[in-house]
Parts: structure tokens; C-alpha cells; sequence
């Protein structure tokens, strides 16, 4: 069985410091990979999607940058956090992308800039 | 009904009580996903619908689509406690991958 695991569960973390958070999937090979973003209370919101190690779109530009270092490997980074950051950050996965796909979440980071 | 600038939708009702949630889009699609979302967790997706079917069931769960009003509907009947979340729809956006999650229905089932 599949397995995606998100980490850290939260963070808080101060206005300009950097942010790096992570996701892994286990138990399938080569999936399509997603990074939303929901503010509380809010819709989610694509901001990137990757179909192979070392190839990342953007969708939003939220001064955030991601990366796929390993096959099952999402990553979601940014130099120098802002107060409009803060939200609860998903990582999802799905078997070939096309559009009657089954996303599949994990469990959130919820991120506090402060 | 939950899509576009508008706030997100909450419903409160007993449990045991059947409820409707509404989803427009604006936008061609060819499938409508259905996902339900519980306090501090991820999405999990509920029933997919595609355009060339009206209706979907599953368990205690409906779904109805109509492509020419750009509608769908999630019911859910006997409701239980369990069932308090948010339900999102999410279209494809121009059949293009890109899935659009709605504004929502925040649900309380009272117990």
C-alpha cells in the first residue's frame, strides 16, 4: 500500500527566515507530485506539480520554490518567509495526472509566521 | 453552493438528517471529484463523476452532475457525527490536469 508522509507536522517560524519542508512517498513508483497551499479556513490552492525526479512546475508565484531530489522525494522551500505564508501546506500524489485522477494527501504541515 | 470569490458555506444540522451540498464551476470539465476534508487533516476524495454520467453513489453518498447548468450535487443521507468536515468539489480545469478546488461546505453534524 501507499504510504505519503509529510514533515514537519507544524512550524513556527519567524518573518525573512528560511522554511524547507518535505514529503515522501512510499509504495508507488514514479507519481506525479503536487504541493498545495490552504489558508485557514480557505480553498486549496495548486502551487506546484512535478511528473519526474529533477522537473518542477510553478502554478503560483508565492515567492516559494520546490524541488524533486528523488523519485519519491517533494520538497518546498523558501529563502525568506513572509507573514502571507502562514497556511497549512499539502502534499499529494496521483498515478498518471490527467484530469479523472484520484489525488492522494498527506496529512499537512501547518506553517505560523510570526 | 460553493466556487468562484464566494465565502465558504457552512451547513448545521442533527444527526440522522440528510443534506445537500451544491458546486457550480465556470469553467469545461469532463470530471467532477468530490473530496471531504476533517479538522487538521488532508483532503480525501469521496466519488468522482464523470460527464457522461448523471448520478453516483456510494455507501450513504449521492452524486449528481449536470453538465449543461455547469452543476454538481453531494448528498449524504443518515448523517453521523463522523461525517462533520469540509467537502470540496474540484473540477479540471479545461481537461488540462490541473484540479480546482472550490470554496467548500463546512458541515456540522450535531449530535
Amino acid at each position: 500500500a501507499q504510504t505519503i508522509h509529510q514533515w514537519p507536522v507544524a512550524e513556527i517560524k519567524a518573518v525573512g527566515s528560511p522554511l524547507s519542508l518535505g514529503c515522501t512517498i512510499k509504495g508507488k513508483s514514479s507519481p506525479n507530485l503536487y504541493w498545495y497551499w490552504q489558508a485557514t479556513g480557505g480553498t486549496l490552492q495548486q502551487l506546484f506539480y512535478s511528473i519526474t525526479v529533477g522537473q518542477v512546475e510553478s502554478v503560483v508565484q508565492l515567492n516559494l520554490s520546490a524541488s524533486r531530489p528523488k523519485d519519491d522525494q517533494f520538497i518546498l522551500s523558501t529563502e525568506k518567509l513572509l507573514l502571507s505564508h502562514s497556511g497549512f501546506y499539502l502534499c499529494a500524489w496521483s498515478q498518471t495526472g490527467e484530469s479523472a485522477e484520484t489525488l492522494y494527501f498527506g496529512s499537512g504541515t501547518r506553517l505560523t509566521v510570526l | 453552493s460553493q466556487w468562484g470569490e464566494e465565502n465558504l458555506q457552512a451547513l448545521s444540522i442533527q444527526e440522522g438528517e440528510d443534506v445537500t451540498m451544491n458546486c457550480s464551476y465556470k469553467t469545461y470539465t469532463t470530471v467532477v471529484q468530490w473530496y471531504r476534508q476533517k479538522s487538521g487533516k488532508g483532503p480525501a476524495q469521496l466519488i468522482l463523476i464523470r460527464s457522461n454520467e448523471r448520478e453516483k453513489r456510494s455507501g450513504r453518498l449521492r452524486a449528481t452532475l449536470d453538465t449543461s447548468s455547469q452543476s454538481s450535487s453531494l448528498s449524504i443521507t443518515g448523517t453521523l457525527a463522523t461525517d462533520t468536515a469540509v467537502y470540496f468539489c474540484a473540477t479540471d480545469h479545461y481537461n488540462q490536469g490541473k484540479l480546482i478546488f472550490g470554496q467548500g461546505t463546512k458541515l456540522s453534524i450535531k449530535p
